[in-house]
């Protein structure tokens, strides 16, 4: 079955040290992203990525990295620079917008990170 | 920027009743707004979408209604079922593009046998 896959569901980390989330998708998408999740707030964008070798920086980008070297794969690293990272890491895909389709985001289960 | 408020964050019907969310917005530049269900320990997933040249769109059970006037916009429900409990998250954009998505604080719908 085609879908999104993130590793790890669930991470713990200790103040200090970076962390990893890996992301990949077997959509044959383009476009791939990371949200972050927060009790009680909306979904809220750290990057996306249109195409290999390119990604560019959402809302909330501070203390993240990412990367895009494969079309299926876009791993998000939480830096030791986060303030504040425990909290749920959505990856997502999109189709391309051709033909009257719609930007339809196809998620992952998520990551729960947590800082001790 | 766009800014999405929603209502109500927590909302339980009983089974078989109606429920009704409700979504505004900010930009009237806004076309484009899809309703996500999150389920318990998954991600959220497409239920359905109105663009804003339709007033009103619906599907099986689920229908949305769009006021462009007003901004705002509405999911119901109705004859709700167990498995209709979730999380429901509406959004708004000015275009297609997942990255211009933004999104409301969600909804918990509990739907009680």
């Amino acid at each position: 079955d085609g879908g999104i896959t993130q590793s790890p569901k669930y991470l713990f980390r200790k103040e200090g040290q970076n962390v990893t989330l890996s992301c990949e998708q077997n959509l044959n998408h383009d476009a791939m992203y990371w949200y972050r999740q927060d009790p009680g707030q909306g979904l809220r964008l750290i990057y996306y990525s249109q195409i290999v070798n390119d990604f560019q920086k959402g809302d909330i980008a501070e203390g993240y990295s990412v990367s895009r070297e494969k079309k299926e794969s876009f791993p998000l690293t939480v830096t030791s620079a986060q303030k504040n990272p425990t909290a749920f890491y959505l990856c997502a895909s999109s189709r391309p917008i051709t033909g009257g389709v719609t930007g339809e985001l196809f998620f992952g289960e998520g990551s729960r990170l947590t800082v001790l | 920027g766009e800014n999405v408020e929603q209502h109500p964050s927590t909302l339980s019907v009983q089974e078989g009743d109606s429920a009704v969310i409700k979504c505004t917005y900010s930009d009237s530049a806004s076309n484009y707004f899809p309703w996500y269900k999150q389920e318990l320990g998954k991600g959220p997933q497409l239920i359905i979408d109105i663009r804003s040249n339709v007033g009103e769109k619906k599907d099986q059970r689920i229908a949305v209604t769009l006021n462009k006037t007003a901004k705002h916009f509405s999911l119901h429900i109705t004859e709700t079922q167990p498995e209709d409990s979730a999380v429901y998250f509406c959004a708004a954009s000015w275009d297609n593009y997942g990255q211009n998505f933004v999104f409301g604080p969600g909804t918990r719908l509990s739907v009680l046998p």
